[in-house]
């Protein structure tokens, strides 16, 4: 199974609202990433874990806010978002200790925030 | 200043033209990949470069690794429509990964 699903694939949520992307993956990798994208732009880095372990946070503002609860799962806890954070948000999962750490990523969460 | 420069940024050709991206950098890299990204999608793995030099062809897409190790090129032989997308190099060095500033590719029919 070389597949990292995400939910919802759309979301429109208001911004006094609380909502939840999930993201899973069942190939052992051990690292897993959010990414934030705008339209034909490249993935901005939001998160990574490692090993279960949030290890890079890239000044993300607190609105966002990110759980690993396994190995296979990753969630991103939206709350009180503004306009501007409308965005696909993509997750990925790359194995650790390889020379190259590639990315498997998912299919993306289409986030409009009114 | 971004890690990876991609060139060129936007790029619409004709269904059956061949065309070159590039992605430039100052740093040296043991490895660099490139990733194909669809409207709506998120990017696919095309494939990983290690060694300076090298050359790695996936059908019609031909990958070439600098010598130096720190620069990759991607050229395209007889676009097709299904070609259409946003075009990634991407590196991890330092603990991190980056990405390239991306090139999008319309093939138009």
């Amino acid at each position: 199974d070389t597949e990292v699903t995400q939910t919802p694939k759309h979301l429109v949520m208001g911004m006094t609202n609380k909502k939840s992307l999930k993201c899973e993956q069942h190939m052992g990798h051990r690292a897993m990433y959010w990414y934030k994208q705008k339209a034909k732009k490249p993935p901005e880095l939001m998160f990574v874990y490692s090993y279960e372990k949030l290890s890079i946070n890239e000044s993300v503002p607190s609105r966002f806010s990110p759980e690993c609860p396994n190995s296979s799962l990753l969630n991103l806890h939206l709350h009180a978002l503004q306009p501007e954070d409308s965005a696909l948000y993509l997750c990925a999962s790359s194995p650790l200790g390889t020379r190259s750490y590639e990315q498997y990523f998912g299919p993306g969460t289409r986030l409009t925030v009114t | 200043t971004q890690l990876l420069e991609q060139s060129p940024q936007f790029l619409s050709i004709q269904e059956g033209e061949n065309l070159t991206v590039y992605c430039n950098s100052s740093s040296v890299f043991s490895s660099l990949q490139w990733y194909r990204q669809e409207p709506g999608e998120g990017p696919v793995l095309l494939v990983t470069v290690v060694t300076g030099g090298e050359v790695k062809k996936l059908k019609r897409l031909t990958f070439q690794f600098g010598d130096a190790r720190k620069d990759s090129s991607l050229h395209i032989t007889a676009a097709q429509p299904g070609d259409t997308g946003l075009y990634l190099c991407a590196v991890h060095t330092g603990n991190q990964f980056y990405f390239g500033t991306g090139t999008s590719l319309t093939v138009i029919p």
